[in-house]
């Protein structure tokens, strides 16, 4: 069974500062996913990481994929206010349809 | 673009009452599916489809049903409400696995079973 783990499950950071948050599965994968979710809206695609050394990299955010370590990362840099939200990874399973998500973390960027 | 359509966005039920969850997409998509998000629990799988005319069920299926009416079109079923179904409800639409793309999401069906 795959299993999806993100941690921290909560960040309260500063503006300015930078902070890392990580993704780990269980099992073989080869498409990751990361995903943005402001408070009572939907999920907005950041990310989709293909291969072993993907990296992807939008304004402040960058995303990288280690499938040898089964670890993705999602970097923020000099953090901003807007970029406060909740962030999910999702993990595609190759036998089927299904994405399998980690439980989110939830990023306060304090002015 | 309209995206990914569910309706509707907010609904309370009481126990045993049932309801359907609409969800459009009008991209011409081939998959969709149908999520769960509970608090600190991340998303859930209820029900996918991979293409028209097939649905299968994910990780948490129970007391759920779905139709997949048409390539635009899938909605689910609640026949009997219970309070642990008590959820955010969201459908998604993507292309298929084959292609590079992500997973669309409508706005969300906020439910209540009292």
């Amino acid at each position: 069974e795959l299993k999806v783990e993100q941690n921290p499950l909560f960040l309260s950071m500063q503006e300015g500062k930078n902070y890392t948050i990580y993704c780990n599965y269980s099992t073989t994968s080869d498409r990751l996913y990361w995903y943005r979710q402001d408070p009572g809206k939907s999920l907005e695609s950041l990310f989709v990481l293909l291969s072993n050394g993907a990296v992807k990299q939008e304004g402040r955010l960058m995303a990288s994929l280690d499938t040898k370590a089964r670890l993705s990362t999602l970097h923020i840099t000099a953090a901003v206010h807007d970029l406060s939200a909740t962030y999910f990874c999702a993990v595609d399973m190759k036998s089927n349809y299904q994405l399998i998500w980690g439980a989110g973390t939830k990023l306060i960027i304090k002015p | 673009n309209a995206g990914v359509t569910q309706t509707p966005k907010f609904q309370v039920l009481k126990t045993g009452q049932s309801m359907t969850l609409q969800c459009a997409q009008d991209m011409n998509h081939n998959s969709m599916y149908w999520y769960r998000q509970d608090p600190g629990m991340g998303l859930r799988l209820i029900y996918y489809s991979a293409s028209e005319g097939t649905t299968d069920k994910g990780e948490v299926p129970n007391g759920y049903n779905v139709s997949r009416l048409n390539k635009r079109e899938f909605s689910l079923r609640l026949e009997s409400a219970a309070p642990s179904q008590t959820s955010v409800y969201f459908c998604a639409s993507m292309q298929d696995r084959r292609t590079v793309t992500e997973a669309f999401f409508g706005q969300g069906t906020r439910l209540t079973v009292v």
